[in-house]
């Protein structure tokens, strides 16, 4: 079964560095999202994307913050300068449509460790 | 932010008996709801949806249950498996927000005893 597929599953940066999340998102699918999990708190949205441009931000998702699909597989996340409460899992999802009974499908996350 | 709220924490039952996790929700304006479950170290994986116009929606050992006027749905795993231990997070989403985004409740951990 195709799944969504995120690298590198775990990355230790030092406060103020720039880091970018990559996803492989599943081949025939449009959607595509950001979520991120700090430890012992909620599953939150950040961004979705769709022909290439963001439809909808949270507040969480402010200038640090930008998405990209660089090439037709990768998706990604990059972070400008990372900040102690960046540290949490980041997921990628995607879905083939819009439609809200569609599910979107998770890869495993990254856990980013911001010292 | 508590759009959406599951209350027990962790649930726990014998192999073969059925497993209720619930989940209460305040936003009118969700349409979908999904339940997603997450074994560690993975991401979460979808399990079954129900859309507002329905009441009750069923795959498998699967159904999910919806009660609009109380805001509240049920995830019913019957029977259930040791295999089915794992942390449950129930999930909206609205048709006419543009980004699909999904809004999670805060997961209950279930664990199936042998």
């Amino acid at each position: 079964e195709p799944e969504v597929t995120q690298t590198p599953s775990h990355q230790v940066t030092q406060m103020g560095q720039e880091v970018i999340l990559r996803c492989v998102p599943i081949s025939n699918h449009l959607y595509f999202y950001w979520y991120r999990q700090i430890l012992g708190q909620k599953v939150e949205f950040l961004v979705s994307f769709y022909n290439n441009e963001i439809s909808e931000k949270s507040e969480i998702f402010d200038d640090q913050f930008s998405v990209e699909r660089p090439d037709g597989s990768n998706f990604t996340l990059k972070i400008r300068s990372t900040k102690l409460e960046d540290s949490a899992m980041y997921f990628c999802a995607s879905s083939e449509f819009r439609v809200g009974n569609q599910p979107q499908h998770f890869g495993d996350g990254t856990r980013l460790s911001i010292l | 932010d508590q759009q959406v709220k599951q209350n027990s924490p962790s649930l726990s039952v014998q192999e073969g008996r059925i497993s209720i996790l619930n989940c209460d929700y305040t936003n009118s304006m969700f349409d979908y709801f999904l339940w997603y479950k997450k074994y560690p170290a993975e991401g979460p994986t979808f399990l079954i949806s129900i859309s507002s116009i329905k009441d009750k929606n069923e795959d498998g050992r699967f159904t999910v249950f919806l009660n609009k006027s109380a805001k509240h749905l049920s995830l019913h795993i019957v029977p259930s498996q040791p295999g089915d231990s794992a942390v449950y997070f129930c999930a909206a989403s609205a048709e006419n927000n543009a980004g699909n985004m999904l809004t999670f409740g805060g997961g209950t951990r279930l664990m199936v005893k042998p």
